[in-house]
């Protein structure tokens, strides 16, 4: 079946730590996008990507990383200077035309 | 840059109709996105508009007015279940396809 798929659904992680989200699509899309959500707010952008091998900042890029090396896979690394990572994270895909299609979402909890 | 607006949170009764809308002010306009967000879950597509007018979907139909900077949900016929978040989202073309999202309009249905 075709999707997008984002691993694992739930993680967490010592303060100081980079951590690397997972997001696979077999959709073909172009273009991939890391969201960033907190309880009962809106979706905010992070990175995203419309090529391999390129991607442009969102609003909240600062203390993630990401890399777009095939088609097919969109990881994020939330690394240690992001000062408050605790939140839900959304990875979506979307061709030029159509809806974007969402992962299931990782929750990041930091201990 | 984007600016997109919509209600925090509305209460509507059940078998009612309720209106969420979004106003927006975005440079390279390519489309509008309504999906729904229940707690804890990834978003789920309602509806796409690129242009002006109604598009209807069953109990769910969206109005786009591009010349306004203006869209809305419409909801008849409301259910317990459509209790849930909607969430607004515009396609910006600046040559990358950047979808940015409102902060969401949480919708209570009461019986």
């Amino acid at each position: 079946d075709g999707g997008i798929t984002q691993s694992p659904k739930y993680l967490f992680r010592k303060e100081g730590q980079n951590v690397t989200l997972s997001c696979e699509q077999n959709l073909n899309h172009d273009a991939m996008y890391w969201y960033r959500q907190d309880p009962g707010q809106g979706l905010r952008l992070i990175y995203y990507s419309q090529i391999v091998n390129d991607f442009q900042k969102g609003d909240i890029a600062e203390g993630y990383s990401v890399s777009r090396e095939k088609k097919e896979s969109f990881p994020l690394t939330v690394t240690s200077a992001q000062k408050n990572p605790t939140a839900f994270y959304l990875c979506a895909s979307k061709d030029s035309f159509g809806e974007a299609f969402f992962g299931q979402g990782t929750r990041l909890t930091v201990v | 840059g984007q600016n997109i607006d919509q209600p925090t949170e509305m209460t509507a009764t059940e078998g009612a109709i309720v209106q969420i809308n979004c106003t927006y002010q975005t440079s390279g306009f390519n489309g509008l996105f309504w999906y729904q967000q229940h707690a804890g879950e990834a978003p789920t597509f309602l509806s796409y508009n690129v242009l002006d007018g109604l598009e209807e979907k069953g109990r769910f139909s969206s109005f786009l007015s591009r010349s306004k900077g203006y869209s809305y949900l419409l909801l008849k016929e409301l259910q317990m279940k459509d209790s849930a978040s909607y969430l607004c989202a515009v396609v910006e073309n600046t040559g990358f396809q950047k979808l940015v999202f409102g902060t969401g309009t949480r919708l209570l249905v009461s019986p």
